[in-house]
């Protein structure tokens, strides 16, 4: 079974903090990861993706992956009240279909 | 470059009706993804499709459940004889390419079952 593991949270920050969310996964053949956000009531959008080691930054968003510790995080530096929202990590072994977590809920306050 | 596109963006039927579930993938795409989501609960697949084939329909009830995707026009998830817990936001995704790729989600339908 493959398994992608989230802290429901809510995860508080104030604003211009950085934001960090963590995703660890079951399958050590994984070989692709994703960040989603996904505001109330709304569909998942694609953040970032990433597939090496290290990290991928875009703009304020950074993704880290290390595979030999089965996680994957997503900074969010100087963290805006617009970035509100719940964070859906997942992961692909190489199969169709990915893996997602039940996502982390991330509040920031003014 | 238009997005994936759903529609209705919200259904409502009656216990013992059909619900039709339209998605038209981003340009190029080939891949569809159907994903189920209940309030406060996370993203169930349901199937994947390529134009004309089922690839895994592993996640979608054996009855009343189907879908289909033509080698012209959107991809259609066809929900028979609707009962209350059919009741959730149904989304689909497309992706570029097979194993892998990234999705890139529609805005949903929402199913209101009365």
């Amino acid at each position: 079974q493959k398994e992608v593991e989230q802290n429901s949270g809510p995860l508080s920050v104030p604003e211009g903090a950085i934001a960090s969310l963590n995703c660890t996964y079951s399958d050590r053949g994984s070989q692709s990861f994703f960040w989603y956000r996904q505001y109330s009531g709304k569909s998942p959008e694609l953040i970032m993706f990433i597939y090496s080691n290290g990290d991928k930054e875009d703009g304020r968003f950074t993704a880290q992956l290390n595979k030999a510790s089965q996680y994957v995080s997503l900074l969010i530096r100087d963290s805006q009240p617009s970035d509100s929202a719940t964070y859906l990590c997942a992961v692909n072994e190489g199969s169709y279909i990915p893996t997602f977590g039940r996502g982390t809920s991330l509040i920031v306050h003014p | 470059n238009a997005g994936v596109m759903q529609n209705p963006r919200h259904l409502v039927r009656r216990r013992g009706q059909e619900a039709r579930l339209r998605c038209s993938p981003m340009k190029g795409h080939s891949h569809v993804y159907w994903y189920r989501q209940l309030p406060e609960e996370g993203l169930k697949f349901m199937v994947y499709l390529q134009k004309e084939n089922i690839i895994d329909e592993s996640g979608m009830p054996k009855e009343r459940f189907s879908a289909e995707f033509p080698k012209e026009g959107p991809s259609i998830l066809r929900i028979q004889q609707v009962v209350r817990g059919d009741s959730a936001a149904y989304f689909c995704a497309s992706s570029p390419g097979p194993q892998g790729s990234e999705q890139y989600f529609g805005p949903g339908t929402r199913l209101t079952v009365t």
